[in-house]
């Protein structure tokens, strides 16, 4: 498989326990998009790396969400001291410039 | 930055029947329109794009138009069969982000 992958595809974890979540773009995609997406709801954007800079990150990832691209291949999520409400999908996507986005299959987070 | 909005959020029709999805956007810097389709569980897959240059484009029974003066662009699927029951996502894209609508959840009845 020649697409984007994540690892893993299933994270179960209670409340306040750090989690990482790996994703590795298709080899010749220089940006890579994180996004977070809840039931019944689009992708909300999270952030977004041009080969290893990061080069924006929403308001909405506050300081526990943490993300890294440091050879500018894969790249990693944390979320630090989980809560309830960061159970979601959370989908990597990655691009050539000026063209779509092609995502990975996500991993699903469940904080209990 | 970008703000797209997407209706209606549930869509029913009859198999045969068409189905329209309409999305605005705010940024008139966007310039790319891809349309992705999301069954239960899956990643987001690209149906179909437009770009800010064209007016129109088709690929079998689905269309998208684009109205760069009023921002707005639209999904249109003919012949539905049950099996383009997903939910469907507009995005505009800019040179660097890319926004998503909330989602339409389309029902074809068969």
């Amino acid at each position: 498989d020649t697409g984007v992958s994540q690892d893993p595809r299933h994270k179960i974890t209670k409340r306040g326990q750090n989690v990482t979540f790996r994703c590795d773009p298709i080899s010749e995609h220089n940006r890579l998009y994180w996004y977070r997406q809840t039931l019944g709801q689009g992708p909300e954007f999270l952030t977004y790396f041009q080969n290893e800079a990061q080069l924006e990150k929403s308001r909405l990832l506050s300081d526990r969400f943490s993300a890294e691209r440091p050879k500018g291949s894969f790249s990693t999520l944390e979320i630090q001291r989980t809560e309830q409400g960061d159970s979601a999908m959370y989908l990597c996507a990655s691009t050539p410039p000026g063209d779509t986005q092609y995502f990975g299959p996500g991993t699903r987070l469940t904080v209990l | 930055g970008e703000n797209v909005e997407q209706h209606p959020s549930t869509l029913s029709v009859q198999e045969g029947d068409s189905a329209v999805i309409k999305c605005t956007y705010s940024d008139s810097a966007s310039n790319y329109f891809p349309w992705y389709k999301q069954e239960l569980g899956k990643r987001p897959q690209l149906i179909i794009d437009i770009r800010s240059n064209v007016g129109e484009k088709k690929d079998q029974r689905i269309a998208v138009t684009l109205n760069k003066t009023a921002k707005h662009f639209s999904l249109h699927i003919t012949e539905t069969q049950p099996e383009d029951s997903a939910v469907y996502f507009c995005a505009a894209i800019d040179d660097n982000d890319m926004r998503f609508g909330a989602g339409t959840r389309l029902t074809v009845k068969p």
